[in-house]
């Protein structure tokens, strides 16, 4: 069984600071999706990541794929109230399509 | 917005009902997963349809079935209700075989069992 990690669970900063959420397996993947998900909505998929040590940046956003596509991060610069959401990483493994396994989730809190 | 539908978006059930679920996917998508979310986690993969057959199931016990249509539209059937499937249920439309395969979710039907 393929189980993603995610740290921390809860995350309540101000604007304007940065911040991290760590997404762990010990289990690889083909490739790596983040997501965020806002209450009331399905998850909106924001980056799949795919190569061993990729980066990729949307805006304010940067996600990382680890060497070993076994880990993720997601770092935010400059939090604004609008980050302010339920982020979930999600991995893709095997042929197993559209089986995607999802973290537990960091409920990311930006106040003003 | 997706263009993935779901309905109801909420849904009131007493223990051994049974309910139906629905779900209408993106133009030009042919394959529709189903995942249960839970309060306060990250959702579970149910199964997935691709040209109306059932294309991979999770750890989900055989009450919970569906089906796909002509149309690749899809329902999720959930028999003799327990307390515990009160969660989000989350509908996701993809491209079977796309590379790098996104998929989009609909806003899902809130079940609450009683």
């Amino acid at each position: 069984t393929q189980l993603l990690e995610q740290s921390p669970q809860f995350l309540s900063i101000q604007e304007g600071e940065n911040l991290t959420v760590y997404c762990n397996s010990s289990s690889v993947f083909s490739s790596l999706q983040w997501y965020r998900q806002e209450p009331g909505e399905g998850p909106v998929l924001l980056v799949t990541v795919v190569t061993g040590g990729e980066v990729k940046k949307l805006k304010r956003l940067t996600f990382q794929f680890g060497d070993a596509r076994k880990d993720s991060s997601l770092h935010i610069t400059a939090a604004q109230p609008g980050d302010t959401g339920l982020y979930l990483c999600a991995g893709f493994g095997g042929t197993s399509y559209g089986k995607l396994t999802f973290g537990q989730g960091t409920i990311l809190t930006v106040h003003p | 917005e997706t263009g993935v539908t779901q309905s109801p978006t909420h849904l009131i059930k007493t223990r051994g009902q049974q309910v139906t679920l629905r779900c209408s996917s993106q133009s030009g998508h042919n394959t529709v997963s189903w995942y249960q979310q839970a309060l306060g986690q990250g959702p579970q993969f149910i199964f997935q349809y691709y040209r109306e057959e059932e294309n991979g199931r999770g750890n989900f016990p055989p009450r919970f079935s569906g089906l796909q249509f002509p149309n690749y539209s899809s329902e999720l059937n959930v028999n003799a209700l327990e307390l515990d499937d009160s969660a989000l249920y989350l509908c996701a439309s993809s491209l079977l075989g796309q590379v790098n395969e996104k998929l989009f979710f609909g806003s899902g039907t809130q079940l609450s069992v009683l």
